[in-house]
């Protein structure tokens, strides 16, 4: 079993619709939790940014973290084309130099 | 412009032939991380370095090398060892150990011909 399991997708959804991504760990350990977009061909930029449990918005993006039910997502509300991405959650159990992803997923928001 | 520059952008190589991949920061970063991607399996963590002259393997080491004799370089040597080089290679940079936000450069594409 891998320690971060993420569905692949590809995920296609409409313009304007609000899109709920996921990634489901095994590590009790983890602490810091991030969200990650890729544009086709380059290197992946952060979005979100979570340290334990709750959620934080930023704009059009909600990061939630559950760490009962070992559980993170992002939400996306008001998606739009510019949207289209690949989306990798990671985590990390803190001082361990080692950052988990998970496979990430394909969004396409079509006009 | 600070941030983490990879070169080259596309990088062919000839079986058994070693190729270098540069990664240089300007961020003052003190960690530095080298990942493999595949499609479907996300990153996997090659080496590491949180401080210069020392570096950790990670995940997939294996057919990989690493220095870090300067904070702002760590260039990954994929040796002849790697039996299944072809893939993207990213690199990143964070302030210390990854519980913080990481960086990544544009990545470099090699393909074994």
């Amino acid at each position: 079993q891998k320690e971060v399991e993420q569905d692949p997708g590809p995920l296609s959804v409409p313009e304007g619709a609000i899109v709920s991504l996921n990634c489901t760990y095994s590590n009790s350990a983890f602490q810091y939790f991030m969200w990650y977009r890729q544009y086709s061909r380059k290197g992946p930029e952060l979005l979100m940014y979570t340290y334990s449990s709750g959620n934080k918005e930023d704009g059009r993006f909600t990061a939630q973290v559950d760490k009962s039910s070992k559980y993170i997502s992002l939400f996306i509300r008001d998606s739009q084309p510019s949207d289209s991405a690949t989306y990798l959650c990671a985590m990390s159990a803190g001082n361990t130099g080692k950052l988990i992803f998970g496979q990430g997923t394909t969004l396409q928001v079509k006009p | 412009d600070g941030g983490i520059t990879q070169s080259p952008k596309y990088l062919f190589r000839k079986e058994g032939q070693n190729v270098t991949l540069s990664c240089e920061q300007n961020l003052n970063h003190d960690a530095m991380y080298w990942y493999r991607q595949d499609p479907g399996q996300g990153l996997r963590l090659i080496y590491y370095s949180q401080i210069v002259n020392d570096f950790q393997k990670g995940d997939i080491a294996e057919g990989y090398s690493v220095s870090r004799e300067k904070k702002e370089s760590f260039p990954l040597t994929v040796t002849s060892a790697q039996k299944n080089p072809t893939a993207f290679y990213l690199c990143a940079s964070s302030t210390a150990a990854l519980n913080t936000e990481a960086f990544f450069g544009q990545g470099t594409r090699l393909t074994v011909v």
